[in-house]
């Protein structure tokens, strides 16, 4: 069965620090991969996905960066963080049709201080 | 662009009784519907989807083009459903991602 993993589960980090979330999906291949974003007060908001190693579409203009090194990993970061980066931070996959589910991971909650 | 709206934060009902959390969006196409839900301390799941037409733990939503809507609806509320309920859409772009509502927290008192 197909599982998804994100760590750390939360993180603290001070302003302008770096930072790097990784996200792994097992058992399923190809998979699009996402990254969503949910600050406070704010519903979710999708802000990079990929269909394939190397290929990431960038919702929003913001402080953070993606990558997909390989097929079923999936890295969100930055160079320097700022206090709005502070949210709880959900990667998913799907099976790429439009009618598929999105399935999540548990999620890293951040706070940038 | 789209858009999805839930205009409830909090809805708050007693066991037995019904519920309707609104969904409303905002599409130019024909989009997918979904709703999602997080109970506590798990992760957030797929509860049910337009295009299959099921009712999943006893929970039904229509889509209505006619009025943009896609409200989730329940009979006889369970104090289980208290849970974190987002409305989404698929706008039929394959690899896009979801656009969420701001969520309703539902709660059912005992």
């Amino acid at each position: 069965s197909q599982t998804i993993h994100q760590w750390p589960a939360t993180l603290v980090q001070p302003v302008g620090s770096p930072l790097s979330l990784e996200c792994t999906v097992e058992g399923t291949s190809n998979p699009n991969l996402y990254w969503y974003r949910q600050a406070a007060g704010r519903g979710l908001q999708l802000l990079f996905y990929s269909v394939g190693i190397g290929q990431i579409s960038s919702e929003v203009p913001q402080n953070l960066s993606a990558s997909r090194p390989q097929d079923r990993q999936f890295i969100l970061s930055s160079k320097k963080l700022l206090l709005s980066d502070s949210g709880f931070y959900l990667c998913a996959w799907s099976g790429g049709r439009v009618t598929d589910t999105q399935y999540f991971g548990p999620g890293t909650r951040l706070t940038v201080l | 662009a789209q858009r999805v709206t839930q205009p409830e934060k909090l809805l708050s009902v007693f066991k037995g009784a019904p519920v309707e959390l609104k969904c409303n969006y905002s599409y130019s196409g024909s989009p997918e519907l979904f709703w999602y839900v997080q109970y506590s301390r798990q992760r957030l799941q797929l509860l049910l989807r337009h295009i299959s037409r099921e009712s999943i733990k006893g929970f039904t939503a229509d889509l209505n083009k006619g009025e943009t809507s896609f409200h989730l609806k329940k009979p006889f509320a369970q104090e289980e459903d208290s849970a974190m309920y987002y409305c989404a859409l698929n706008s039929g772009g394959g690899a896009d991602g979801l656009t969420f509502g701001k969520g309703t927290h539902l709660i059912i008192q005992p």
